[in-house]
């Protein structure tokens, strides 16, 4: 597609609850990486997916979160036993190969919010 | 590790005026340097990137940052703010010679006062 596109947009689920949310990136784009936006928090980061290489998962927060991607395209990040503190905007961008200096491509992100 | 820290956590200025983001950066390597905007319920948009060529470096919508390493500093800034520049502004860097993520800072929001 011609942007990085995640869905849900808004995702409302109750406190231990399992949620899913998805990125679809930039065809072509061999890069992947997931963040986590809090209020007063900037950006932090989750996860990178860079071709056919085992992800960098040094930014996950807990054991509860996980992330695939498959196909080297659409990528899946799964929040188990959700938390109030996992509510946030979870933002996913897709670069060029793993070069950083292409910047990044943002899809309009996820509003997780659990109650 | 690489950082960023971002002056003010919310900046204020009247229609025309001149608008000055900061941005100082923490990094062991060269970096490259990344301005994002983004605008209410939307992802971050690039406004520019610094990537080791001309330290002055322009980008969208009037806005310019220079690369001082000095002052490992990386600045934005456009003479005249308009209404439509109102959002958060986020500084991003990254090392220029391997595949580590972009570490953001926690942005600075943007009025502008008609």
């Amino acid at each position: 597609g011609a942007g990085v596109s995640q869905s849900p947009s808004n995702k409302v689920t109750e406190k231990g609850k399992d949620v899913e949310l998805r990125c679809d990136p930039i065809s072509g784009h061999t890069a992947l990486y997931w963040y986590r936006q809090s209020l007063g928090q900037g950006l932090e980061f989750l996860i990178y997916f860079q071709g056919n290489s085992a992800p960098d998962k040094s930014g996950l927060p807990s054991d509860r979160f996980s992330a695939e991607r498959t196909g080297g395209s659409v990528s899946t990040l799964t929040i188990q036993r959700t938390q109030q503190e996992d509510s946030a905007v979870y933002l996913c961008a897709s670069s060029y190969g793993g070069q950083q200096g292409s910047g990044y491509t943002f899809g309009s992100g996820t509003r997780l919010t659990v109650v | 590790a690489q950082s960023v820290t971002q002056l003010g956590s919310h900046v204020s200025v009247s229609e025309g005026a001149l608008v000055l983001l900061r941005c100082n950066y923490s990094s062991s390597v060269p970096p490259y340097l990344f301005w994002y905007v983004q605008y209410p319920n939307q992802g971050l948009q690039l406004l520019l990137k610094y990537t080791s060529a001309a330290t002055l470096v322009k980008g969208i919508n009037g806005f310019e940052a220079e690369f001082k390493k000095s002052e490992t500093s990386f600045h934005l800034t456009k003479p005249s703010a308009h209404m439509s520049d109102a959002a958060e502004y986020f500084c991003a860097v990254s090392e220029n010679s391997g595949n580590t993520p972009l570490v953001f800072g926690k942005g600075t929001r943007l009025s502008v006062i008609a």
